[in-house]
């Protein structure tokens, strides 16, 4: 079975302009959670979506935002990149339930100029 | 903010268990216990998780106290691929799926 999939794996940016980044879950899981790593901050959660609707949200601003498409693939977007928002992105898929395993991709390493 | 405390790295020996203690004294009834591991910013491994039974698997073990405000990750015979750092996370909303807040886990550094 194939493991989570994010693209692209590296993209540089500059202030100012907006990102979109994608993340395709293990097939039949229907939640998929985002987080932002950074080397200050650590791993942090952004949100997550379950059926495509956001089921939790972490402590982010506005520019953050996602959604989830009906092949439970999800996308999320920056708008107006600052410096800060360089980080390593990375998505988790789940099968959703209380217990279940959150399985992690490679990440997205952002870099914002 | 993070529910869990750990001490920020370990060293251990080849081939001898290594023993990784977590800290979660506000944990409520319904949250889990999870275990991850990163090595070098690739993104994070499951390992194991735990309600309030202790857990095996094919990679480790996890202990859960009594009273549920503690619990170790052993990995019985490490190996130089186990040094990564290692998060012990509370699964926060477990009842409408949760998200992991992960704390600045322990930096496990396996020598042979």
């Amino acid at each position: 079975k194939a493991g989570v999939t994010q693209t692209p794996r590296y993209l540089i940016k500059t202030r100012g302009q907006q990102v979109t980044l994608s993340c395709s879950p293990i097939s039949g899981h229907r939640s998929v959670s985002w987080y932002q790593q950074t080397p200050g901050q650590g791993l942090q959660f952004l949100f997550e979506y379950f059926s495509e609707t956001q089921r939790n949200k972490g402590n982010f601003p506005g520019r953050f935002s996602g959604r989830q498409f009906s092949n439970s693939r999800s996308e999320m977007n920056v708008s107006t990149l600052e410096l800060g928002d360089s980080a390593l992105y990375l998505c988790a898929s789940s099968l959703g339930g209380a217990s279940d395993e959150q399985f992690f991709g490679p990440g997205t390493r952002l870099t914002v100029l | 903010d993070a529910k869990t405390t750990q001490p920020p790295s370990m060293d251990c020996a080849e081939g001898r268990a290594a023993n990784l203690p977590c800290n979660h004294s506000t944990i409520s009834g319904n949250e889990y216990v999870y275990w991850y591991r990163q090595i070098h910013s690739q993104g994070p491994q499951y390992i194991i998780h735990g309600l309030k039974n202790n857990e095996t698997n094919e990679m480790a073990s996890l202990i859960i106290t009594e009273d549920r405000k503690s619990s170790t990750l052993i990995l019985p015979h490490a190996t130089l691929r186990d040094t990564a750092v290692y998060y012990c996370i509370v699964r926060v909303g477990a009842n409408q799926g949760g998200k992991l807040i992960f704390g600045q886990g322990t930096e496990l550094s396996v020598k042979p």
